[in-house]
């Protein structure tokens, strides 16, 4: 069974500063992984994606997230934070052909 | 190119009446999904399908619920008759070939409150 755990449900940071949104899998098999953010009243957007490929992904807006097997985790970090990037974060785990399973979300406020 | 598109973006309703959603996906997208957030919850799957056929419905709650999908483009998911638990986001989403290996592009969802 697939399962996907956000630690964190709220992250506050201050803008310039660096973002960690944190997040462990549980997959029988090789996974995929991926990072939904949703801005108020809009629709989820991808962020970024791992498919077996390299371990570290970049993604939109300045984000990327390393795949780490040893620890089943696939954070997502941005190295400055942007006002614009306040909205909530969502950690989903997928195998092929199967439906995406949704972490539970991690709300990121950011401060000026 | 329109994105997934979903109607209404805001339902209120008493228990026990019933509701329709619409879903319009990105055209030329043979898959489509439903998703449901209850408040406090996480996103979870109810029902893919491809075209018009019901691929998985494994996430469906109950049979109060039904989709479909007529002619392979818009699908609607009907709510017959309304709980209150029943209350909370519901997303659609479209993607050109099956998770995992395609992108699924989301709509912004419909809030469904029943009283």
């Amino acid at each position: 069974a697939q399962s996907v755990t956000q630690l964190d449900s709220h992250v506050s940071v201050s803008e310039g500063t660096p973002v960690l949104l944190r997040c462990n899998y549980s997959s029988s098999y090789s996974p995929s992984l991926f990072w939904y953010v949703q801005h108020p009243n809009k629709g989820l957007q991808l962020l970024l994606k791992y498919t077996s490929a390299a371990t570290l992904v970049k993604g939109i807006n300045g984000f990327e997230a390393e795949f780490k097997k040893s620890e089943t985790s696939f954070h997502l970090t941005k190295p400055s934070a942007h006002m614009s990037d306040a909205a909530e974060y969502f950690c989903v785990v997928n195998q092929a052909g199967t439906a995406l399973i949704f972490g539970k979300g991690t709300t990121l406020s950011v401060s000026s | 190119e329109a994105g997934v598109t979903q109607f209404p973006s805001h339902s209120v309703i008493e228990k026990g009446q019933t509701v329709t959603l619409r879903c319009d996906p990105i055209s030329g997208h043979d898959n489509l999904y439903w998703y449901r957030r209850v408040m406090g919850k996480e996103i979870k799957f109810l029902l893919h399908f491809v075209k018009e056929s019901k691929q998985d419905e494994s996430g469906m709650p109950n049979n109060r619920f039904l989709a479909e999908r007529t002619g392979g483009t818009y699908s609607t998911l009907k709510v017959q008759p309304a709980e209150l638990e029943d209350s909370g986001v519901y997303f659609c989403a479209s993607s050109l070939g099956p998770a995992g290996f395609y992108e699924q592009y989301f709509g912004p969802g419909t809030r469904l409150t029943v009283t």
